[in-house]
C-alpha cells in the first residue's frame, strides 16, 4: 500500500486563525479525501480532493471553511480556516489504493483554543 | 444519502472468546464494505473489506459475513487477545460513485487476559 505522510502531525491554535495540513503520498493516486474524526466519534467525510478541479464537498462542509488544494497526484492540502474550538478534531487524509480499498494516514490532531 | 449504524458501542469479552460486531447500512447501492481497526493515538487501519458479490470472507481469525437482502454486514474474531483491543469501525461506499465511504460510530472492543 502507499506511503503516507501528513503534517504537521499536530498543532494548537488560537482561534480566528487558519491552519493548513499537509498530504504527501509516495506514488500517484487518483481519489485522495479528507475526513474529520470528533474526540471520541467516527469519521466524517469532508470532501474529495480532484486534481485539476474544484473539490467535492460533503453536506455540512463548504469551501470557505475548508479550502482544498490538489496540484498533483501525490499531493493536496486542506486548509481549516477561521476555526473555533469546535473545529478541535483529528484531520485524515485517505488515498484510493486499487481495489476500491482506502488507507489514511497518520492524521492532523489541531486543538484550537 | 447512506446511513451506517453500529452495534454495540462497546463490547467487552474474555480472552480466547469471540467477538461479533454488527453494522446495517440504508443504501442498497452500496457494494463495498471495508472494516478499520483504530489503537489509541494511531490512524485507521484497514483490517478486512466484502464485496457485495461475497457473502463471506475470512482472514485468519477475522471474518466477515454480509446479507444484502437485510442490508446488514458482521465482523467476527475468533480466539480474541489482548492486542485486539482497539476501536472497530465499519464503514459503506459505491465505488462506481466516487468511493466515499460512510463509518459506523464504532465499537469499542476491550479484551481482558
Amino acid at each position: 500500500s502507499a506511503v503516507i505522510s501528513q503534517k504537521p502531525s499536530r498543532d494548537i491554535c488560537q482561534r480566528g486563525t487558519s491552519l493548513t495540513i499537509q498530504c504527501q503520498v509516495d506514488s500517484q493516486v487518483t481519489m485522495m479525501f479528507w475526513y474529520r474524526q470528533q474526540p471520541g466519534q467516527s469519521l466524517t467525510l469532508i470532501a474529495t480532493a480532484n486534481q485539476g478541479s474544484e473539490a467535492t464537498y460533503e453536506s455540512g462542509f463548504v469551501i470557505d471553511k475548508f479550502p482544498i488544494s490538489r496540484p498533483n497526484l501525490t499531493f493536496s492540502t486542506l486548509t481549516v480556516s477561521n476555526m473555533s474550538p469546535e473545529d478541535s478534531s483529528i484531520y485524515l487524509c485517505s488515498v484510493e489504493g486499487g481495489t476500491d480499498t482506502q488507507y489514511f494516514g497518520p492524521g492532523t490532531r489541531l486543538t484550537v483554543l | 444519502g447512506e446511513n451506517v449504524e453500529q452495534h454495540p458501542s462497546t463490547l467487552s469479552v474474555q480472552e480466547g472468546d469471540s467477538a461479533v460486531i454488527k453494522c446495517t447500512y440504508s443504501d442498497s447501492a452500496s457494494n463495498y464494505f471495508p472494516w478499520y481497526k483504530q489503537e489509541l493515538g494511531k490512524r485507521p487501519q484497514l483490517i478486512i473489506d466484502i464485496r457485495s458479490n461475497v457473502g463471506e470472507k475470512k482472514d485468519q481469525r477475522i471474518a466477515v459475513t454480509l446479507n444484502k437482502t437485510a442490508k446488514h454486514f458482521s465482523l467476527h474474531i475468533t480466539e480474541t487477545q489482548p492486542e485486539d483491543s482497539a476501536v472497530y469501525f465499519c464503514a459503506a461506499s459505491i465505488p462506481a460513485a466516487g468511493n466515499k465511504l460512510t463509518f459506523g460510530g464504532g465499537t469499542r472492543v476491550l479484551v481482558k487476559p
